[in-house]
């Protein structure tokens, strides 16, 4: 079957680096996506990776894709109180529109 | 600039009302997507629509309809709005391919009272 999972809570101080952990269970998944939502706000596409590629690097992004362990995870790096917001994780299972989503991260920064 | 909206940010309807969500889209996008997002849940998709007049029923449709009779708009139908039904629904687009980027409007916070 398809499923998503992430921790619930992140709490980091500001500068420091933020890591967000999802495990995905679909070994078809095409692609692997990172989406940011702030507080009243709809889904922003932070990045995605594609499952032939381990790392993704994109300014204070960093996504790493373990396929053998099924593993993804977001680095940010010099987090700022303004990353403070819900991260989730979603996969696109093979030959299909849609997207499976994780119950989503909540990253608090604390100055 | 990729661009999707919902009609309402916010909405409040009385149970048995019949309601309608909105979402349109300005990228020309093929496949169009309606979830609904709960607390410690995630987003859970309830249709998605691939063409103008086609539509596949997610993982919750039930207590939901759709309509597509345009490419650019993609309509949430509540038919008899229940309690169960207060959430947070985020309307999708993406460009037609498998596999390809999903684009979310603002959301629409509907409470059912």
């Amino acid at each position: 079957g398809e499923d998503v999972e992430q921790s619930l809570f992140l709490s980091v101080r500001e500068g420091d680096s933020s890591v967000i952990n999802c495990t995905y269970t679909d070994s078809s998944s095409t692609y692997l996506y990172w989406y940011k939502q702030e507080p009243g706000a709809g889904l922003q596409l932070l990045t995605y990776i594609f499952s032939n590629m381990d790392m993704k690097q994109d300014q204070r992004l960093t996504v790493l894709l373990n396929k053998k362990d099924k593993h993804l995870s977001l680095r940010i790096a010099d987090t700022q109180t303004g990353d403070s917001a819900i991260y989730f994780c979603a996969e696109t299972p093979n030959s299909s529109y849609k997207l499976i989503f994780g119950s989503g991260t909540r990253l608090l920064v604390r100055p | 600039d990729v661009k999707v909206t919902q009609s309402s940010r916010y909405l409040v309807k009385r149970t048995g009302e019949k309601v309608f969500l909105e979402c349109v889209q300005d990228m020309d996008h093929e496949n169009m997507f309606w979830y609904r997002q709960d607390p410690g849940l995630g987003l859970r998709l309830i249709y998605f629509s691939y063409d103008v007049k086609m539509k596949e029923k997610g993982d919750i449709p039930e207590g939901y309809s759709v309509s597509r009779e345009k490419k650019e708009r993609f309509s949430l139908i509540l038919e008899s709005a229940s309690t169960n039904q207060t959430s947070m629904y985020l309307c999708a687009s993406s460009i037609g391919q498998n596999t390809d980027t999903q684009y979310f409007g603002p959301g629409t916070r509907l409470t059912v009272l």
